[in-house]
């Protein structure tokens, strides 16, 4: 069966550090990969998604961003963190030549920058 | 570019009774997603919705799609306390972007 990891679960960091959030899956190949970011009591915002191998699409130019070195390997990067980039950051995919499946989730990092 | 828009974005009811969350989407979708989001946790699958007219249901929830209209709703029958929850809607242009609405936070009251 298809599984997603993501971690760490929880995350704090001080302002201007680095930022590594890995998310990886099994069982499934070539499947499209998300990430989302969610503020306090709001709605996920789309950061970047990628379709394939080394293909990568932003969707909000900010000081974030994401590579995918492997097949079911995303990982979201930051080399100075802000206050606002405190968030649940959420790592999703699917696979979309299967039809009738939706886009599955993982546990979610919840980062606090201080 | 492709907007969600979700209302009510707020909803308090009583229990027993029915309501339905509206999902208008800007431009033509290949899937469109209903998810559960508990305080504290990550997102929980509920139906996908592939073409005009689909109707699926689980338990007290029921999501349909109109793809003409670039139209889903969720129907809660009889709510009872155990469904307050944030539901999304979202819309998954195939090898594009998923983009979700703004949530609906749904508040059931006994």
């Amino acid at each position: 069966s298809q599984t997603i990891h993501q971690w760490p679960a929880t995350l704090v960091q001080p302002v201007g550090s680095p930022l590594s959030l890995e998310c990886t899956v099994e069982g499934t190949s070539n499947p499209n990969l998300y990430w989302y970011r969610q503020a306090a009591g709001r709605g996920l915002q789309l950061l970047f998604y990628s379709v394939g191998i080394g293909q990568i699409s932003s969707e909000v130019p900010q000081n974030l961003s994401a590579s995918r070195p492997q097949d079911r390997q995303f990982i979201l990067s930051s080399k100075k963190l802000l206050l606002s980039d405190s968030g649940f950051y959420l790592c999703a995919w699917s696979v979309p030549n299967i039809p009738n499946t939706e886009a599955f989730f993982g546990q979610g990092t919840r980062l606090t920058v201080v | 570019e492709l907007k969600v828009e979700q209302n009510p974005l707020f909803l308090s009811m009583q229990e027993g009774k029915n309501y339905t969350i509206y999902c208008n989407y800007s431009t033509t979708s290949d899937r469109l997603y209903w998810y559960r989001q508990d305080p504290g946790k990550s997102l929980e699958s509920l139906f996908v919705l592939l073409s005009n007219g689909a109707v699926k249901q689980e338990g007290r929830l029921m999501a349909s799609l109109d793809t003409k209209a670039r139209l889903s709703t969720l129907h809660i029958t009889a709510a009872v306390h155990d469904l307050s929850a944030t539901y999304f809607c979202a819309v998954d242009i195939i090898n594009d972007k998923i983009i979700f609405g703004k949530g609906t936070r749904l508040h059931i009251l006994p």
